[in-house]
Formats: structure tokens, sequence, C-alpha cells
């Protein structure tokens, strides 16, 4: 069984673009979640994607957004990139509407210059 | 304001001795806690989870401990082998509160060194 999936795997991009993130959760897991991780700071909540709907984000700015395809991948957004959003952006998913443990991705490493 | 912590940034053991790994926690209303293991430049992975009503689940060489009465957690890997070393998060969860939902309040990680 395949598992979280996440691409690019490295991203560069310049201050003021935009990122965009994918990743492809495990089969029959209707549940996304995004995470950052910033160096030296532990693991943190960006959003709650399940069947589609955003259903619950952490303490980030707006400019940071996504979505949820009917097949269940997700795609995170971030705009007017910052120098401080560099970071690990790791996907996770899992089945049941999150009730149960969340299996992550390998991650996006992006770096803004 | 850290809801979940691990006081301890590092540990080092000798390989076939016991691991124990602490968490704390500050919120009585945390339903589900799990521990992830993680390796450099790669996402966690998940090892075990207990639910608010048990107090110890087992899996192989991994036992989580967990008392409530205290808000703390342990992880106790036995025995200890070179593979383990990697950085050790505990996780948190409240679904029962509003707004809480899908979120994993995850501590600063604990880094394991078992040693051959």
């Amino acid at each position: 069984e395949a598992g979280v999936t996440q691409s690019p795997t490295h991203l560069i991009k310049t201050r003021g673009q935009q990122a965009t993130l994918r990743c492809s959760p495990i089969s029959g897991h209707t549940s996304v979640y995004w995470y950052q991780q910033a160096l030296g700071l532990g693991l943190q909540f960006l959003l709650w994607y399940d069947e589609g709907e955003e259903r619950n984000r952490g303490n980030f700015p707006p400019r940071f957004s996504g979505r949820q395809f009917p097949n269940y991948s997700s795609e995170l957004n971030v705009n007017a990139l910052e120098l401080e959003d560099s970071a690990l952006y790791l996907c996770a998913s899992s089945d049941e509407g999150g009730h149960t443990e969340a299996f992550f991705g390998q991650g996006t490493r992006l770096t803004v210059v | 304001d850290q809801q979940v912590k691990q006081n301890s940034p590092s540990l080092s053991v000798q390989e076939g001795r016991i691991s124990i790994l602490n968490c704390d926690y500050t919120n009585s209303m945390f339903d589900y806690f799990l521990w992830y293991k993680k390796y450099p430049a790669e996402g966690p992975t998940f090892l075990i989870s207990i639910s608010s009503i048990k107090d110890k689940n087992e899996d192989g060489r991994f036992t989580v401990f967990l008392n409530k009465s205290a808000k703390h957690l342990s992880l106790h890997i036995v025995p200890s082998q070179p593979g383990d070393s990697a950085v050790y998060f505990c996780a948190a969860s409240a679904w029962g509160i509003y707004n809480q939902g899908g979120k994993l309040i995850f501590g600063q990680g604990t880094e394991l060194s078992v040693k051959p």
C-alpha cells in the first residue's frame, strides 16, 4: 500500500512569489492535514481537510490556504512568500474523519530566498 | 503557551537497555496521545498511540504509559537498538473541544541516540 506522497520534494521560491505544494493521501483516507516545521521549531498545525471541506486551521495568516479535491488529494498554497515561510511542510492523512492515527508523507522543503 | 512539552532534548542509551522518553501536557481535555519517530529530512513515522481511557498500550518493543493525574506520558523502548536512533515526538489531540478537531499538538522532540 502506497503511503502519503508529497510533491515536489524541494521548492525554491523568491520572496513575494506563490508556492503550491501537493499531497496524495493513503488510499481510503479522507482526511488530509498540513503541518509546518520551521528550523528549530516543532510541528505546527496548519490546516485540516475532510471530505473536500476545510474543517480547521491553525494560527497562520490567510495567505496560507489550500483545498481538497474529489479524489481526496490536497494542495497547499502559500501566497506572498516571506523568508520565514522557509520550512519543511508535511502532509498527513487519516481515515474516519481524523479520529485515528495520522500518517505523514516525506515533506516538501520550501526555501524562500 | 506550549501545551505539550518534552523537557529532554536528547537521550543517550546503550544498545539492549531500556529507553524512556517523557512527555508532559497541560490541557486536561486532551483525549488521545501519539508517539512519532522522525529521521532527518523525512516525515514523522507513527509508532504507537493511547486513548485517555487507558493507562498503558503495548506494541512489540514499544510501550506507552499514560498518567492522567500527573498529565504525563512516557514511551518505553525495550530493548533499544541502534536503528531506534531518531527524534521522537509526542503529540496530543482534543477532539472534544470546539475548534480543536483534526489538530495534533506536538512536543519539541527528544533526540534518542542508541550506542552499540
